[in-house]
C-alpha cells in the first residue's frame, strides 16, 4: 500500500463542535505531517511527528490538537474553530531516515467552519 | 533562514513551446530540493527530486548552487502539463518549505 488516506473527505462543523480528522499510512513511514492549504496557496506546515513524537508545532492555535496513536495513524482534533480555519487539511508522510525522503500526500479533508 | 521563492504566480505557454518554472532557494546547509505538482482535483504528488537527476514526464531540474536555483524545464509543453507546481526544500527536522507555487497553463 503506497497511499496516504484521509477521512473524512469533507467536513462541515459549527464553531462549538468537536470533530477529528484522521490520516493513515502503511508504508512504514516514521514521519507524519499536518498541513493547512487555502485555495491557490501552498501548503502551510502545522505539525510534524517523528517516531510518534511531536517534533514541530508551527505556532498553531490550541484549538487544533494533533495526536499520533501509533506509527500508522495521525489524528487532528478540532474544537472551537473559527470560520477562517476553513481550508483543505493535508496529511503527509515520509521515511524518517537520512537521505532524500519525499513526502507522500493524502487527498485532504476539506473543512468548512460555519 | 530557509526560504523558497517562485517568482511567477501564473505562467502560460503554447503547446509545443519550451517551459521553464523558476525556483530560487535560501538555505545555509546542503539543500534537498523537490518539485511537487498538483493537477486539478488530484493530490499533491512528487514530480522530481534533485538527487536523482531523472526526467519525469519530460521535465528536468538542475540544482545550481552558485545561483541557488532549481528551475524546472521541459522542452515541449503538453496540455496535460497544466497544473500547479510547487518547489520545496527539505530542512532540518523533516521540515518541508514550499514555494508559493506557479500555475502553469498550456494553451492548445
Amino acid at each position: 500500500d503506497t497511499e496516504v488516506t484521509q477521512t473524512p473527505k469533507h467536513l462541515v462543523m459549527g464553531m462549538t463542535n468537536k470533530k477529528s480528522l484522521k490520516c493513515e499510512q502503511h508504508m512504514g513511514h516514521r514521519a507524519m505531517y499536518w498541513y493547512k492549504q487555502k485555495a491557490k496557496k501552498p501548503p502551510e506546515l502545522m505539525f510534524v511527528y517523528s517516531y510518534e513524537k511531536l517534533s514541530i508545532n508551527e505556532s498553531v492555535p490550541s484549538r487544533f490538537s494533533p495526536e499520533c496513536p501509533n506509527s500508522s495513524l495521525l489524528n487532528l482534533h478540532l474544537h472551537a474553530l473559527q470560520p477562517e480555519d476553513s481550508a483543505l487539511y493535508l496529511c503527509a508522510s515520509s521515511q524518517d531516515s537520512g537521505g532524500y525522503n519525499e513526502q507522500f500526500f493524502g487527498p485532504g479533508t476539506r473543512l468548512t467552519v460555519l | 533562514a530557509q526560504r523558497v521563492t517562485q517568482p511567477e504566480k501564473l505562467l502560460s505557454v503554447f503547446k509545443g513551446a519550451p517551459v521553464e518554472l523558476k525556483c530560487n532557494y535560501s538555505y545555509s546547509g546542503s539543500p534537498e530540493l523537490f518539485w511537487y505538482v498538483q493537477y486539478s482535483r488530484q493530490r499533491l504528488q512528487l514530480l522530481l527530486r534533485h538527487i536523482s537527476r531523472e526526467s519525469i514526464k519530460g521535465f528536468t531540474a538542475d540544482l545550481n548552487k552558485g545561483e541557488t536555483s532549481f528551475h524546472l524545464k521541459k522542452p515541449f509543453a503538453q496540455e496535460e502539463d497544466s497544473a500547479m507546481y510547487y518547489c520545496a526544500l527539505r530542512g532540518a527536522g523533516n521540515q518541508f518549505y514550499f514555494g508559493t507555487g506557479t500555475s502553469l497553463t498550456v494553451i492548445p
